[in-house]
């Protein structure tokens, strides 16, 4: 099946501080979301993404299909952006059936 | 936005009793939910997909006799895990795209609930 792997694992930040997320996916995909897991265990959808840029205030996503990656920006981070950030990528085959990866656990210290 | 909820939020119980999980879309109707389970500091992994007035389609190696799934309208379907034992403890999490018979709106994304945290004693 398809693998969705993250990098970094994990990562602590100084507040104010900038950082990218990376997300490869190893078979061509329909569509690809990130999301942010709060302490509390709920998904927050970030951005749709299946190609291309898109921003929203201090994030950012791009996503190359056709080199199968994609990059989350996070700018002037901030204690709340803690968490876990996943990407998960659409099937072709699948009825919008997600494959999770690995995610990137995010510590922003003050 | 769209709204996802899922009771009850957390729930403990005995080994060898069952456990019913209710996911609501709330503003939305949803012909199609998903069930996730993600264990301590894993990803979420697909367990099924919910069909509403149809069968659940389960991904491998999720026994269906064990999760049963119920699409009963199209704004709830539940999970019920059967005579659950401590290795059944995780966190569920239920998803809608929502839609219709594949006609989907709001940009074709997902929607999530905030989850049940099921641990069997």
């Amino acid at each position: 099946g398809i693998q969705v792997e993250q990098s970094p694992p994990d990562l602590i930040l100084q507040e104010g501080a900038n950082s990218t997320l990376r997300c490869n996916f190893s078979d061509s995909v329909n569509n690809l979301q990130w999301f942010h897991q709060n302490p509390w265990g709920q998904l927050i959808n970030l951005f749709y993404i299946p190609s291309g840029t898109k921003q929203n205030g201090r994030l950012s996503a791009t996503t190359v299909a056709t080199e199968r990656y994609s990059l989350l920006y996070i700018s002037s981070s901030q204690t709340t952006d803690s968490g876990v950030y996943f990407c998960a990528v659409e099937l072709n085959t699948g009825f919008q059936k997600l494959v999770f990866g690995t995610g990137t656990r995010l510590l922003v210290s003050p | 936005g769209a709204v996802v909820s899922q009771h009850p939020s957390w729930v403990i119980c005995k080994s060898g009793t069952s456990v019913k999980i209710e996911c609501r879309s709330l503003d939305f109707q949803a012909t199609t939910m998903f069930w996730y389970r993600q264990f301590p500091k894993q990803s979420l992994m697909l367990m099924a997909t919910s069909n509403e007035g149809s069968k659940a389609t389960y991904e491998q190696g999720v026994e269906k006799d064990k999760f049963l799934i119920n699409h009963a309208s199209l704004t709830l379907s539940t999970l019920t895990v059967t005579s659950a034992h401590p290795e059944d403890s995780s966190f569920y999490i239920c998803s809608a795209p929502p839609g219709l018979a594949g006609v989907y709106l709001l940009g074709d994304t997902q929607y999530f609930g905030p989850g049940t945290r099921l641990t069997v004693l």
